[in-house]
């Protein structure tokens, strides 16, 4: 699975859209960008995840430039309760399911 | 529909003891993963169990071992336990082996401390 980087920490007010980028210049073909985030002491919870195109859900948006290089999570209107670790993780879709390999993240702080 | 759940959530040993921690998965779940979290090396992937067999292993001793049972609870256990080994345990479940999504479901984690 490709390596990611992420920045460690970023502030965002409440309200406003919070944009995490994450650098993933040697993704595979086939490897897909997830998003998981971990609010603390609490397990890990999917976010999104993406191929090529762009996603969005009722909890994010995942954009990935053209190359497949980079990604950004976008919350669109960040709450209190959206402070948390966001992991970016490449991997295959369709193999090794249950093995996820998690970096440092970012530490979003959403301030008042 | 009920989530992961880990038994128990908080536990005390002393080194050299052994401990053993359960998961239940999500109902219909087949997948059973396991995660070590601890302030320096963060989230590390222990093992991954589907249909009663370990599919995955990371990288740790042997002292780490788990099992699933037919109705694809698990449980892992850490022998001779040592002060590095306190942690956050968390287990993880999927539908199946290999999915559309790789979508995984967390539970809230075993804290175990190590005296």
């Amino acid at each position: 699975d490709a390596k990611t980087t992420q920045p460690p920490s970023m502030d965002c007010a409440e309200g406003r859209a919070a944009n995490l980028p994450c650098n993933h210049s040697t993704i595979s073909g086939n490897e897909y960008v997830y998003w998981y985030r971990q609010i603390h002491s609490q397990g890990p919870q999917y976010i999104i995840h993406g191929l090529k195109n762009n996603e969005t859900n009722e909890m994010a948006s995942l954009i990935i430039t053209e190359d497949r290089k980079s990604s950004t999570l976008i919350l669109p209107h960040a709450t209190l309760r959206d402070t948390a670790v966001y992991y970016c993780i490449v991997r295959v879709s369709s193999s090794n399911t249950g093995k996820l390999i998690f970096g440092q993240g970012t530490t979003l702080q959403v301030k008042p | 529909k009920a989530g992961v759940t880990q038994t128990p959530r908080y536990l005390i040993k002393t080194r050299g003891q052994q401990v053993t921690l359960s998961c239940s998965p999500i109902s219909g779940h087949r997948s059973v993963s396991w995660y070590q979290q601890t302030p320096g090396q963060g989230l590390q992937f222990l093992f991954e169990y589907f249909s009663e067999t370990q599919r995955n292993k990371g990288n740790f001793p042997g002292r780490f071992s788990g099992r699933q049972f037919s109705n694809s609870r698990s449980e892992m256990n850490v022998s001779t336990l040592e002060l590095g080994d306190s942690a956050l345990y968390l287990c993880a479940s999927s539908p199946r082996l290999a999915t559309d999504t790789g979508e995984l479901f967390f539970g809230e984690g075993s804290r175990l401390t190590v005296l």
